[in-house]
Parts: C-alpha cells; sequence; structure tokens
C-alpha cells in the first residue's frame, strides 16, 4: 500500500520557486521523508531527507507539517534541468525494509 | 570520486534465455540494492546485499537472483526470461545498511524479444 500521496503532475515556470506536496498521513514517529528525483532516462538522484525539522541543502529545502503528516519539497529557482520525477518516500530507519517508490509527480519547468 | 556503473547499458534477449546483469558500486559502498523499473509496475525493489549475504528480497519469482562478491561488486541473474521482464534494471549502492541515502547507476535496459 502507497504511503505517501503527490500530484502526478505540476508546471513551474523556469526560475520561478517550484513547490512539491506529499501527504504521508499514516506515517510513524520513526519514519522519515525521503526526497528523489528521476530525470528521463537516468536513475533515481537522492534530494534531501527529513525527520520533524525542516532541512534545506544546496538542492533544495524541505518543509515538514508539525503534525509530520504532510511536506512539501521547495525547488528555489527552477531550471529547465530540474524538469523530472519527484518522489516522496517514507522510510523507517534500522528496519529490513528499502525504499518503496510511488509513481511521483511529474514537474515539468517551461521557460 | 566514481560513481556507481552497470553494465552492460542496454541489451537485447529473447524469450527462454538468461541475462546477467554487472553493478559496480561506489568505492567503499558495501551495501548494493537492486530494482526494476517498469511503465506499468514504477520502480520496484528486487533485494539487496550486504557484505556479501543478502539481507533482503523483494517479491519477484525465484527466476531472478543476485550475489555480491568479496569487492562488494554485484550481478544480478534473471533466467529463463520472459517478455515482462523488459525493464530497466537499476542498481543502487549505500555505505550503509540503515541509510536511506542511496546513489543509483544509470541502469541496465534489457529489452526481451
Amino acid at each position: 500500500d502507497a504511503k505517501t500521496t503527490q500530484p502526478t503532475s505540476m508546471d513551474c515556470a523556469e526560475g520561478r520557486a517550484a513547490n512539491l506536496p506529499c501527504n504521508h498521513s499514516t506515517i510513524s514517529g520513526n519514519e522519515y521523508v525521503y526526497w528523489y528525483r528521476q530525470i528521463h532516462s537516468q536513475g533515481p538522484q537522492y534530494i534531501i531527507h527529513g525527520l520533524k525539522n525542516n532541512e534545506t541543502n544546496e538542492m533544495a529545502s524541505l518543509i515538514i507539517t508539525e503534525d509530520r503528516k504532510s511536506s512539501t519539497l521547495i525547488l528555489p529557482h527552477a531550471t529547465l534541468r530540474d524538469t523530472a520525477v519527484y518522489y516522496c518516500i517514507v522510510w523507517e530507519r534500522g528496519t529490513a525494509s528499502k525504499l518503496t517508490f510511488g509513481t511521483g509527480t511529474r514537474l515539468q519547468v517551461t521557460l | 570520486k566514481a560513481g556507481v556503473t552497470q553494465t552492460p547499458r542496454y541489451l537485447i534477449k529473447t524469450r527462454g534465455q538468461q541475462v546477467t546483469l554487472s553493478c559496480s558500486p561506489i568505492s567503499g559502498h558495501r551495501s548494493v540494492s537492486w530494482y526494476q523499473q517498469t511503465p506499468g509496475q514504477g520502480l520496484q525493489f528486487l533485494f539487496e546485499y550486504f557484505s556479501e549475504t543478502q539481507r533482503n528480497k523483494g517479491n519477484f519469482p525465484g527466476r531472478f537472483s543476485g550475489r555480491q562478491f568479496s569487492n562488494s561488486r554485484s550481478e544480478m541473474n534473471v533466467s529463463t526470461l520472459e517478455l515482462g521482464d523488459s525493464a530497466l534494471y537499476l542498481c543502487a549502492s549505500s555505505l550503509r545498511v540503515d541509510t536511506g541515502e542511496l546513489f543509483f547507476g544509470e541502469g541496465s535496459r534489457l529489452t526481451v524479444l
């Protein structure tokens, strides 16, 4: 069963912020939120992850709501090269389970 | 540092044949996972190896097998190929087993005719 729900597709103008939402209403206390993206014909690429607090790195920011039932991945200044499928994944550290990819959000960045 | 290397990148087989795919992880990474990606099923976990031991296996038939060598390189094998095995097979490596930060290769695209 899918643990996350994401919109099927989104558009974003180049240079604008891309905000990709993810619902994970059944997340447990030990589960992290991970984001990956997959550019056409390439392997998935790790972007960022978090547990409770907001996180930022050179690629993106991750905002997790206080109740942890949803999160938003923010690409601050989207470029054409950010066009990809973005996967939101919840994963419990320390378990034998591996990452389960859903269908993701297809982000199209346009001029 | 070199990334995850998968060979071959593309291959075509016929039904009933077998295929072996190879994965060289990032230097120092000891965990290797395999995923199958198809348009219909998306990315599905096949199996994971750490220190030459299979730690986890996805819901795939026994025709799908794998192994890991002492240098952490891994191979997966699919026997008695079926049309539905046509897919992109992705290998990912990580430093540890208890991490969700995986580094993926570009995949091996298998076409079964």
